[in-house]
């Protein structure tokens, strides 16, 4: 089964409303990062967050994790038109702090 | 933050042709590099570990000959597609790691076109 999973696949919103997306993941881990991707780009390293960590705030975003579920989840407040691209989750894969399993995206779109 | 490059940005070549894909960190050393791939509206696939000074580390399914990987300075890896045939095509993603082991820095991305 594929590690981090991301739900809703696309989500479309007005700007101003809240953006919430889930993570899955299958694994045990030591850190879980989120990732935002605009639309033929690279990779922008939102936030990581640590196994012993529950909630990380980082500006308008806020993170959830929780190992019980094995899930996570991306809270967007206040969303802007320039929020829009595809988020990914990422988790540590086979041992390694640094080779990553991305999950499929969700692909957010705020609507000005 | 730092800096990761890619180049080129978008590349079309013909089917049986090589095409070589640079990726640079510009502002710090890294001993460590990643190659990933990305098909339309798909997430990554990560394809191998560049390790400077070493061989590659590549991932179950990819072919060493098929992608190869030279990661000659501290600053730079390449990956050279050879005799690219059109399942070739997609969009490849390098990142680099810095200080913190957690964290990677992604390049823009090139676009491979084969006709």
């Amino acid at each position: 089964s594929q590690q981090g999973e991301e739900d809703p696949q696309a989500l479309s919103i007005q700007e101003g409303e809240n953006a919430t997306m889930n993570c899955s993941y299958k694994t045990s881990i030591n850190n879980l990062q989120w990732y935002r991707q605009n639309s033929g780009r690279g990779l922008v390293h939102l936030i990581l967050i640590r196994s012993n960590e529950r909630e990380k705030h980082s500006g308008r975003l806020r993170v959830t994790l929780d190992t019980s579920k094995k899930s996570s989840s991306l809270l967007i407040t206040a969303s802007r038109a320039a929020d829009t691209a595809s988020y990914f989750c990422a988790t540590p894969r086979g041992g390694s702090n640094y080779k990553l399993t991305f999950g499929k995206g969700t692909l957010l779109t705020v609507n000005p | 933050g730092a800096v990761v490059s890619q180049h080129p940005s978008r590349v079309i070549c013909k089917s049986g042709t090589s095409v070589k894909i640079e990726c640079r960190s510009l502002d710090f050393q890294a001993t460590t590099m990643f190659w990933y791939r990305q098909f339309p509206k798909k997430s990554l696939m990560l394809m191998a570990t560049s390790n400077e000074g070493s061989k590659a580390t590549y991932e179950q399914g990819v072919e060493k000959d098929k992608f190869l990987i030279n990661h000659a300075s501290l600053t730079l890896s390449t990956l050279t597609v050879t005799s690219a045939h059109p399942e070739d095509s997609s969009f490849y993603i390098c990142s680099a790691i810095d200080r913190d082991p957690y964290e990677q820095y992604f390049g823009p991305g090139t676009r491979l076109t084969v006709t």
